[in-house]
């Protein structure tokens, strides 16, 4: 059965931290990873990855995937109060997406 | 653009009833989802219509039927609520034109069951 799986389930840290949200996988016919960040409403896209070893990013947001590993990490540097959300791990096969359980991020002033 | 809009917004049901959730997307999408979120457990998908005239099971679809009625719309019943499903049920939205998109979501319906 397709698994996604982010660690740490939970995380608090202090404004200017830098933090690694982890994703792994077991998926069939894997095409893709995604990333998303969740405030109170609807999740916001944040990254797609494809192909392994390649960075993307976002300001202080980057990710990169490694295939090899079945995994993806998601880094924020100089986090912000803002920055507090829960963050997504879905990964994409053939027909449908696949969402871990999240990671919930608090960062207090 | 409205994107992916769902109603209603928020529902309390009694055990037993039913209701449907409409969900609607104005940019063209093929492929279209619905997932329910639960505390500790992220978003799961319930039913999936990858084209207008298709829909498929995904990881927990008992206690739900879906319609994709047309291209733009695509609704979940509940036939005889259960405080099982209770939840924040979200409907979501993907083009599939030039490979692999993200996908697109709506605001939610949050749903109670007693």
């Amino acid at each position: 059965e397709d698994k996604v799986v982010q660690s740490p389930l939970s995380l608090v840290v202090h404004e200017g931290d830098t933090v690694t949200l982890n994703c792994s996988y077991e998926v069939t016919n894997f095409r893709s990873l995604l990333w998303y960040k969740q405030e109170k409403k609807a999740p916001t896209f944040l990254f797609m990855l494809t192909s392994s070893g390649i960075e993307k990013k976002s300001g202080r947001l980057s990710s990169i995937l490694d295939k090899k590993e079945l995994s993806s990490i998601l880094n924020i540097t100089a986090t912000q109060t803002g920055d507090s959300a829960i963050y997504l791990c879905a990964v994409y096969n053939n027909n449908d997406m696949r969402f871990g359980a999240g990671t919930r991020l608090t960062v207090k002033p | 653009n409205a994107g992916v809009t769902q109603t209603p917004k928020f529902q309390v049901l009694k055990t037993g009833q039913s209701m449907t959730l409409q969900c609607a997307q104005d940019m063209n999408h093929n492929s279209m989802y619905w997932y329910r979120q639960d505390p500790g457990m992220g978003l799961r998908l319930i039913y999936y219509s990858a084209s207008e005239g298709t829909t498929d099971k995904g990881e927990v679809p008992n206690g739900y039927n879906v319609s994709r009625l047309n291209k733009r719309e695509f609704s979940l019943r509940l036939e005889s609520a259960a405080p099982s499903q209770t939840s924040v049920y979200f409907c979501a939205s993907r083009g599939t034109a030039g490979g692999i998109s993200p996908l697109h979501f709506g605001n939610g319906t949050r749903l109670t069951v007693t």
